[in-house]
This record gives structure tokens, C-alpha cells and sequence, in this order.
């Protein structure tokens, strides 16, 4: 199975700052990489498809970049409502991986 | 737009066997890939398995090869997980998500509320 590897596992930010996750992946999975958001208690929800490709409804200041096995999302002004756990997924395989998860906190 | 409502919370003995429903609407089940994805407490996300529009088959992972069934009634465009042999690793919040593909790309772009399973003696 392809495993994804997402860094940090957390992070504290303040409102304002720009916020940047990584997610590599151990094999090359050309921009078959997506990005979800989950809040406690609720289920996952579409940020980013296709490593750049921004899912409909979401805020500009969401952002993702790379390909191959080197990917991230940044955040470019982070707001109250972004406070939150952030997840890569691989769907370049026919088994679909998810990275660790990066939570992102209130500084 | 796709709307997935799923079965309530559930309490199972170790052993035993759960079955969660997914309720389809704005669409029709048939022309969606229907994937299934759980959430152990304070976990990450976990794929199950899923539609592989390729060749049509549902393909599970191998962790749960043998005690998973995913299975759909077109008639009430209902999808089903079924998970035996259930035993305490196996609590977490079990959601069903479809599937969306650009190009061969594809990505979950609709989740259910997620249904609570909860194994305890």
C-alpha cells in the first residue's frame, strides 16, 4: 500500500498567520492527491482535489500544491473557523490511504 | 446534490456482526461509486473499501478481507456495510462517502453523518 506521511501532527497558529501542512507520499502518485477538513464531531468535508484543484464553496485562502510525492496545503490567512484536522488522501491506488492527520490549533 | 443519511448508533457484543445502511438522495445510487471510510476515537481515517469503477467490482482492504460486505438495494438506492466477527478495535464512527472522478482522479466529495458502532462486553 502507497503510505502517506503528513507533517507536523500538529500545529499552533494564530488568526492571521499563514499555515503550511505537508503530506508525502512513499511511491510517486502524480497529482492524485486530495485534501479534506474535519471538525470535531463532524464528518470529513472535500477542500482540495487533484493536489490543486479548489472543491467548490471552499474560501481562496485554501491552496494546495505539488506532485509526485511531495505535496502541501497552506492556508494563507488563517480564520476561526479553519481551527480544525487536516487529511491527505492518495487515490492514485486502487486502496485508498489517508495520511495522519495534522490538527491545527488555536496559539 | 447528494445527500447521505445514515442508520443510527450501534452497541454490538465481540463476535458479533453490525450492518449500517446509507440512504441516497438527490441521486441515484446506480451511477454512484459508494466508498466506506471509519474513524476510530481520536484516529485518523481508514478506507474499507469501495466501487472500483475499472472493472466494476467492490474492492476491500486487505485488513478487512473475509469480514466485510458492501452491498447496495437499487430499489431504495440504499448502500450496506456489513462487518462480522466484530471485537473491540473495531469501534469507531463508520461513514459512507461517494465518489467523484475528473480524468480517472477521483476524490470524496460527499460524506454521511457517520454512524457510531460500539463494541463492549
Amino acid at each position: 500500500d502507497i503510505q502517506m506521511t503528513q507533517s507536523p501532527s500538529s500545529l499552533s497558529a494564530s488568526v492571521g498567520d499563514r499555515v503550511t501542512i505537508s503530506c508525502r507520499a512513499s511511491q510517486s502518485i502524480n497529482n492524485y492527491l486530495h485534501w479534506y477538513q474535519q471538525k470535531p464531531g463532524t464528518a470529513p468535508k472535500l477542500l482540495i482535489y487533484a493536489a490543486s484543484s479548489l472543491q467548490s464553496g471552499v474560501p481562496s485562502r485554501f491552496s494546495g500544491s505539488g506532485s509526485g510525492t511531495d505535496f502541501s496545503l497552506t492556508i494563507s490567512s488563517l480564520q476561526a473557523e479553519d481551527f480544525a484536522t487536516y487529511y491527505c488522501q492518495q487515490s492514485y491506488s486502487t486502496v485508498v490511504t489517508f495520511g495522519g492527520g495534522t490538527k491545527v490549533e488555536s496559539k | 446534490q447528494v445527500q447521505l443519511v445514515q442508520s443510527g448508533a450501534e452497541v454490538k457484543k465481540p463476535g458479533a456482526s453490525v450492518k449500517v445502511s446509507c440512504k441516497v438522495s438527490g441521486h441515484t445510487l446506480s451511477e454512484l461509486a459508494m466508498h466506506w471510510v471509519r474513524q476510530a476515537p481520536e484516529e485518523g481515517l481508514e478506507w474499507m473499501g469501495g466501487y472500483d469503477p475499472e472493472d466494476g467490482e467492490i474492492t476491500y482492504a486487505q485488513k478487512f478481507q473475509g469480514r466485510v460486505t458492501m452491498n447496495e438495494d437499487s430499489s431504495t438506492d440504499t448502500a450496506y456495510l456489513e462487518l462480522s466477527s466484530l471485537r473491540s478495535e473495531d469501534t469507531a464512527v463508520y461513514y459512507c462517502v461517494t465518489e467523484s472522478c475528473s480524468s480517472g482522479n477521483c476524490c470524496f466529495d460527499n460524506w454521511g453523518q457517520g454512524t457510531r458502532v460500539t463494541v463492549s462486553s
